[in-house]
């Protein structure tokens, strides 16, 4: 039972563009969604949440969006930087049980 | 900034053998997990502890499992390795239950095992 699920296994942008990845979820009792980024060789690293309650969240850069109606969340990235490119996961929160989707790899070109 | 560390980042292993994973954390992390890392898979949780002593079956605890007798510690072993064992594995820890919805986990750098 695939809970949280990234359906797009790559995403190129140009340098300066957005950066759209999106995630779906089936488990309504999330009540926090987190996205992680994760470079080779290295552990994930957390970026931003959004509780359940809310729509937007905003740090920087970094939006992630909400829809509960459709059970999708987003993380847009403006402007793209090359050094954002990496692996980016979405997860959604039980309690401090996390259930991460498949991950996205995101390439900015310069 | 939290700490953690996981004692190899890369082991090579025979079938058969019994295999230990270690994870250290410096910040009285209540919380500890282990996860994999595979292709297409995501990170799927292979047990949690949330207190000394304690432990939690994960999605995937088959062919695993752990031992917690020290806070700071959690160690991953696998009984008898085979090679559908061979993956990335992640250690990670959070403060205290519900706190990793806010503030997420903290990751050591991870372990790639291979199994031949």
């Amino acid at each position: 039972d695939q809970q949280v699920k990234q359906n797009s296994p790559s995403l190129s942008v140009q340098e300066g563009r957005i950066s759209i990845l999106n995630c779906d979820y089936t488990n309504s009792m999330f009540d926090y969604f987190l996205w992680y980024k994760k470079y080779p060789a290295e552990g994930p690293t957390f970026l931003i949440s959004i509780s359940s309650i809310k729509d937007k969240n905003e740090d920087g850069r970094f939006t992630v969006f909400l829809n509960k109606s459709a059970k999708h969340l987003s993380l847009h990235i403006v402007p793209s930087q090359p050094g954002d490119s990496a692996v980016y996961f979405c997860a959604g929160s039980s309690g401090s049980r996390l259930t991460f989707g498949e991950g996205t790899q995101l390439t900015v070109n310069p | 900034d939290v700490k953690v560390t996981q004692s190899s980042r890369y082991l090579v292993k025979r079938t058969g053998e019994k295999v230990f994973l270690e994870c250290v954390q410096d910040m009285d992390h209540e919380n500890m997990f282990w996860y994999r890392q595979d292709p297409g898979l995501g990170l799927r949780l292979i047990y949690f502890s949330y207190d000394v002593k304690m432990k939690e079956k994960g999605d995937i605890p088959e062919g695993y499992s752990v031992s917690r007798e020290k806070k700071e510690r959690f160690s991953l072993i696998l009984e008898s390795a085979s090679t559908n064992q061979t993956s990335m594995y992640l250690c990670a820890s959070t403060l205290i239950w519900g706190g990793a919805s806010v503030y997420g986990y903290t990751f050591g750098s991870g372990t790639r095992l291979t199994v031949v």
